[in-house]
């Protein structure tokens, strides 16, 4: 069985740009997070989408959004990108919302 | 305060020891727990899950929960080199709450 999977594995930006990643979760899995891992930060929660919406937001503004599509995978979008966006972003899915979160192997946002 | 609470280590170990890793929490909702592995730019990868109290083994890997003293933790027996990694505790309350993660121990095992 395929694991969640995420692309693109690297990204490059400059400040000010848009960046977009995405996520495939676990098939039969309908809940997809996100998370941000800064170095020296730990995981720190930005989003939750389940059955295409948005259940819980982390403590970032307003120019982290995105969005869950009808086959349950996810998009995250990040606006007018600053040096500090530059993290590990990963994403998770589960099974309804007390499974276990399974993670993908990350995009690693560099903003330049 | 931090609603989970970890030590970031680094804990440095010979080949062969007994580790234990450990959490403690704030929130008294939190029934489910958790313990991941992360290998270096890698994602996390779920090693053990309880609910409530009490203790889960599998294999070298034992996992604790008291809640009366809101303290979570992982034993691994007969480390490895191969367990060198950073271990992070996580735990939520269920429903649409958050998972919420410690700050992650970096784990050296030393042949």
């Amino acid at each position: 069985e395929a694991g969640v999977t995420q692309s693109p594995t690297h990204l490059i930006k400059t400040r000010g740009q848009q960046a977009t990643l995405r996520c495939s979760p676990i098939s039969g899995h309908t809940s997809v997070y996100w998370y941000q891992q800064a170095l020296g930060l730990g995981l720190q929660f930005l989003l939750w989408y389940d059955e295409g919406e948005e259940r819980n937001r982390g403590n970032f503004p307003p120019r982290f959004s995105g969005r869950q599509f009808p086959n349950y995978s996810s998009e995250l979008n990040v606006n007018a990108l600053e040096l500090e966006d530059s993290a590990l972003y990963l994403c998770a899915s589960s099974n309804g919302d007390t499974d276990t979160q399974y993670f993908g192997p990350g995009t690693r946002l560099t903003v330049l | 305060q931090k609603e989970v609470e970890q030590d970031p280590g680094p804990l440095s170990v010979p080949e062969g020891a007994i580790v234990s890793l450990n959490c403690t929490y704030s929130n008294s909702a939190f029934q489910y727990f958790m313990w991941y592995r992360q290998y270096s730019r890698k994602g996390p990868e779920l090693l053990m899950y309880t609910y409530s109290s009490g203790n889960k083994e599998d294999g070298r890997f034992t996992a604790q929960v008291d809640k009366s003293s809101k303290y979570i933790s992982l034993f691994i027996r007969d480390s490895q080199p191969s367990d060198s990694a950073t271990y992070l505790c996580a735990s939520y309350s269920g429903g649409y709450n958050k998972l919420i993660f410690g700050a992650g121990t970096r784990l050296a095992v030393h042949p």
